[in-house]
């Protein structure tokens, strides 16, 4: 069973730009949640989808935005990027439903720098 | 505000002896708790869990007990061994909006396993 698979594992961009990651999430798993990983910051949650529906959100500006296709496949986009917004991106797959009992599986997440 | 916290950013200790990593909470709405290992790179890799309902589970090497009036747990990991090594965060799930999955992380403690 293959694991959760985010592309690309490496970004380099310009303030001012705009990125979109990609995660692939466990096949049948319909849960896509994504954290930003900071050294000072830990893991921070940034959003969850399911079902292509955005069901919680965490405390970022509107810059960060996600979305979820029928696949169970999902994107995360930032605009205007700033020298903060350097990062590993994880995105984690679960099943889905409610969260107890339930483990987030993680994929290897997306270095992005910004310069 | 933190609501899981890791107090120890480091940890060392002796190949075959025990190794204990603490993490305290603050919110009691939190009704499942995680441990994840994450090697530099690479995205967290789950071990561990446990149920608010529930004080202790076991499995091999790892162990984690929670003290719910305490608000604290703690993963021991005996014996210890140098492919220990990592960095280990603690996570916690509960509700959140609209029955969606969101886990709150420590900021991670650094496992160094001397041989």
């Amino acid at each position: 069973k293959a694991g959760v698979t985010q592309t690309p594992r490496y970004l380099i961009k310009t303030r001012g730009q705009q990125v979109t990651l990609s995660c692939s999430p466990i096949s049948g798993h319909r849960s896509v949640s994504w954290y930003q990983q900071t050294p000072g910051q830990g893991l921070q949650f940034l959003f969850e989808y399911f079902s292509e529906t955005q069901r919680n959100k965490g405390n970022f500006p509107g810059r960060f935005s996600g979305r979820q296709f029928s696949n169970s496949r999902s994107e995360m986009n930032v605009s205007t990027l700033e020298l903060g917004d350097s990062a590993l991106y994880l995105c984690a797959s679960t099943a889905g439903g409610t969260s107890v009992g339930t483990e987030a599986f993680f994929g290897q997440g997306t270095r992005l720098t910004v310069v | 505000d933190q609501q899981v916290k890791q107090n120890s950013p480091s940890l060392s200790v002796q190949e075959g002896r025990i190794s204990i990593l603490n993490c305290d909470y603050t919110n009691s709405m939190f009704d499942y708790f995680l441990w994840y290992k994450k090697y530099p790179a690479e995205g967290p890799t789950f071990l561990i869990s446990i149920s608010s309902i529930k004080d202790k589970n076991e499995d091999g090497r790892f162990t984690v007990f929670l003290n719910k009036s305490a608000k604290h747990l703690s993963l021991h990991i005996v014996p210890s061994q140098p492919g220990d090594s990592a960095v280990y965060f603690c996570a916690a799930s509960g509700h959140s909006g609209a029955g969606s999955y969101q886990l709150t992380f420590g900021k991670g403690t650094k496992l160094s396993v001397i041989p």
